[in-house]
């Protein structure tokens, strides 16, 4: 079974500053893809980044990016350039294949402070 | 983009009877569903899995007969709540696979049920 951790539930960043939540996974598989979602207030479900295991190219998306590490099965969400819109629940979420399901960390409530 | 419409985003009610949410892809064609349900301060546990025309597929310890999943179109899935308990109270999200999804789903914004 795959399974999603995230070891940090809460943290905290200063405006402005950079800010590294942490996501490990387990698999077998070869083919995944790996995702960070932000969850508001609103409990609306807003995609990050995602990244294709096959990718030795960490993705990046403006002021997000990741720190693939496939042997390490390690997957972090770098935030830079903090900001107040980027309070929120971040969850990591793995999915095999193209056609399955997702499966999510426990998350990480991210507070900026100003 | 892609749209997911999830309705009602909030719903109370008694003890015993039953509660449907909907949910629509608005702009494409859904192929498979997946109903999540996440409790406060919790994860998003993955219920069950239905492709359109076809019977959900429920994950271990979901009550089938319970959360009753219906996905008679590519543009409509249904999560029916029966004989709900105050235990039922969550939050139901729903997100939706298009046939031209190759990355990530589409989640609609989630129903909170109440149950008194």
């Amino acid at each position: 079974a795959q399974t999603v951790t995230q070891s940090q539930p809460e943290m905290s960043v200063q405006e402005a500053e950079t800010v590294t939540l942490s996501c490990t996974y387990d698999t077998s598989e070869s083919d995944y893809y790996l995702f960070w979602y932000k969850q508001p207030p609103s409990r609306q479900m807003i995609l990050v980044i995602r990244q294709e295991a096959y990718k030795q190219q960490n993705a990046t998306e403006n002021r997000f990016s990741v720190n693939f590490q496939k042997a390490a099965k390690s997957f972090s969400l770098k935030i830079s350039d903090s900001q107040l819109g980027d309070a929120a629940m971040y969850f990591c979420a793995y999915r095999r294949g193209n056609n399955n399901d997702m499966r999510f960390g426990a998350g990480t409530r991210l507070t900026v402070k100003p | 983009g892609a749209v997911v419409s999830q309705h009602p985003s909030r719903v109370i009610c008694k003890s015993g009877t039953s509660v449907k949410i909907e949910c629509r892809s608005l702009d494409f064609q859904a192929t498979t569903m997946f109903w999540y349900r996440q409790f406060p301060k919790q994860s998003l546990m993955l219920m069950a899995t239905s492709n359109e025309g076809s019977k959900a597929t429920y994950e271990q310890g979901v009550e089938k007969d319970k959360f009753l999943i219906n996905h008679a179109s590519l543009t409509l899935s249904t999560l029916t709540v029966t004989s709900a308990h105050p235990e039922d109270s969550s939050f139901y999200i729903c997100s939706a696979r298009g046939d031209r999804a190759v990355y990530g789903y589409t989640f609609g914004s989630g129903t909170r049920l109440t149950v008194v």
